[in-house]
């Protein structure tokens, strides 16, 4: 059973650019959350997709958007990038059946903007 | 303003001894903790749990204290063996419990053979 799989694994842009990465939950997982974990600080949210919805929002700007397809995979896409949006992206995933406690981790795609 | 807070950025140990990891949260509202691990290149993994109507919940080597009044919890790890050295996070659910987690920075934890 493959866990929470994520793409690419690192990535380089440059600033102004666009950037999409990849999420693909855990087998039977229907929530979606995104992470943004900057050196030396804890993972913060970003955004939960549910039922292809955002559910969720935290202090992100619009530059952040998100999609979750019928199959529950989702992409978080940032626009117009900034230095300070290079950090390493995580993905989580989670049953709403069995009560949001359990999540599971990507590994996590670094995105560095030059 | 961080609502969870881990103040020991690092912390070594010997081998077979305990380790002590804390984090203190600022809402007194919180009612559901997680302790995560992390490996570099991996996702964080979730380690233990605790709800706010319990003071202690225990899983082998791992037990979680909460001191609701202090609006405080620590991670104790006896024996601590050298693959326990990765960064623990501290988070909770908040007070809505819909799948948001706040996570504090981060304990580095070393635990030397």
């Amino acid at each position: 059973d493959a866990g929470v799989t994520q793409s690419p694994t690192h990535l380089i842009k440059t600033r102004g650019q666009q950037v999409t990465l990849r999420c693909s939950p855990k087998s039977g997982h229907d929530t979606v959350s995104w992470y943004q974990q900057a050196l030396g600080q804890g993972p913060q949210f970003i955004f939960q997709y549910y039922e292809e919805e955002e559910r969720q929002r935290g202090n992100f700007p619009d530059r952040f958007s998100g999609h979750q397809f019928p199959n529950y995979s989702s992409e978080l896409n940032v626009n117009a990038l900034l230095l300070g949006d290079s950090a390493l992206y995580l993905c989580a995933s989670s049953s709403q059946t069995s009560g949001a406690y359990e999540q599971y981790f990507g590994p996590g795609t670094r995105l560095t903007v030059t | 303003d961080q609502q969870v807070k881990q103040n020991s950025p690092s912390l070594s140990v010997q081998e077979g001894r305990i380790s002590i990891l804390n984090c203190d949260y600022t809402n007194s509202m919180f009612d559901y903790f997680l302790w995560y691990k992390k490996y570099p290149a991996e996702g964080p993994t979730f380690l233990i749990s605790i709800s706010s109507i319990k003071d202690k919940n225990e899983d082998g080597r791992f037990t979680v204290f909460l001191n609701k009044s202090a609006k405080h919890l620590s991670l104790h790890i006896v024996p601590s063996q050298p693959g326990d050295s990765a960064v623990y996070f501290c988070a909770t659910m908040g007070s809505s419990n819909t799948g948001k987690l706040i996570f504090g920075q981060g304990t580095t934890l070393q635990v030397k053979p």
